[in-house]
C-alpha cells in the first residue's frame, strides 16, 4: 500500500537553530516527491519537486533532498516566519495526478 | 494573475442541508483536484476533473458527494444532506497538466465547512 509518513509531528526550534524534517515514503514507482508549506487557515503552498535519488533543491533557508526511501527538508538558521506546517506528498498514479500526503510536521520557531 | 479562487471561505450548514463549494482554477489550468482535510488529519484526495469530465473519483464518498467541472464556470463540489462528520476544510487545486509533468499543484485557500 502506498504510504507517506512524516516525522516529527511537531518541532520547536529557537531562531537560528538548524534542523531537518523527515518524509518516508512507500510507493510502487516514484513519480516525484513534493514539499508544501501550509500556514494556518490557508491552502498548501508549493515549495519543491524532487524526481530522483540524490537530487537536491534549495530555496532561501530550505533545502530538500531525496533518497530511494525518504526525503529530508533541511532548515538552516530558521526565522520565526518559517513557522508553518510542512507537508510532503507523492503521486500514486501517472494518469490521475492523485497525491498521497503525509500528516505534516508543524514547525514553531521562537525568537 | 489570480490564483485558485475558492468560495465561500466559510460555510455553515445545518444537518440535512446541501453544501455547494466553488472553485475557479488559475487561468490556463484545465486540471482541477479536490482534497479534504479533516480535523487532526492530513489532506485526502477526493476527485480529479478536467473540463466536463471526471477522471478519478476514487476518493469520493459513495453517497451524497458529487463534483463537476462544466465547460463554462467554476468547478463545484456538492454535498447533499450534510452530517457533522462532513465538517472539514475542502481545498481545490489546479494545474496546467498532470502533476507529474509540471510539478506541484496550486492550491486555493479552501472552504471551511461547519455542520451544526
Amino acid at each position: 500500500e502506498d504510504q507517506v509518513t512524516q516525522s516529527p509531528e511537531a518541532l520547536r526550534l529557537q531562531e537560528g537553530e538548524s534542523s531537518s524534517l523527515n518524509c518516508s515514503y512507500t510507493v510502487s514507482g516514484l513519480r516525484g516527491l513534493f514539499w508544501y508549506r501550509q500556514d494556518p487557515g490557508k491552502g498548501p503552498e508549493f515549495l519543491f519537486t524532487l524526481y530522483s535519488a540524490g537530487e537536491e533543491k534549495e530555496k532561501e533557508r530550505l533545502k530538500a533532498t531525496l533518497t530511494k526511501k525518504e526525503s529530508f527538508l533541511h532548515i538552516t538558521a530558521p526565522k520565526p516566519e518559517d513557522s508553518a506546517t510542512y507537508l510532503c506528498a507523492v503521486p500514486v498514479s501517472s494518469n490521475t495526478g492523485k497525491l498521497i500526503f503525509g500528516q505534516g510536521t508543524t514547525l514553531q520557531v521562537k525568537p | 494573475n489570480a490564483g485558485v479562487m475558492q468560495n465561500p471561505r466559510h460555510l455553515v450548514r445545518r444537518r440535512g442541508q446541501e453544501a455547494r463549494l466553488r472553485c475557479s482554477p488559475m487561468k490556463g489550468h484545465s486540471h482541477v483536484y479536490w482534497y479534504r482535510q479533516l480535523p487532526e488529519e492530513g489532506l485526502k484526495f477526493m476527485v480529479y476533473l478536467q473540463k466536463e469530465n471526471i477522471i478519478d473519483e476514487s476518493g469520493m464518498p459513495k453517497e451524497r458527494f458529487s463534483a463537476e467541472f462544466p465547460k463554462e464556470g467554476p468547478s463545484i463540489l456538492r454535498i447533499q444532506q450534510v452530517v457533522r462528520g462532513d465538517s472539514a476544510a475542502y481545498f481545490c487545486a489546479s494545474s496546467i497538466r498532470l502533476t507529474g509533468e509540471v510539478g506541484g499543484y496550486t492550491f486555493g485557500s479552501g472552504t471551511r465547512l461547519t455542520v451544526v
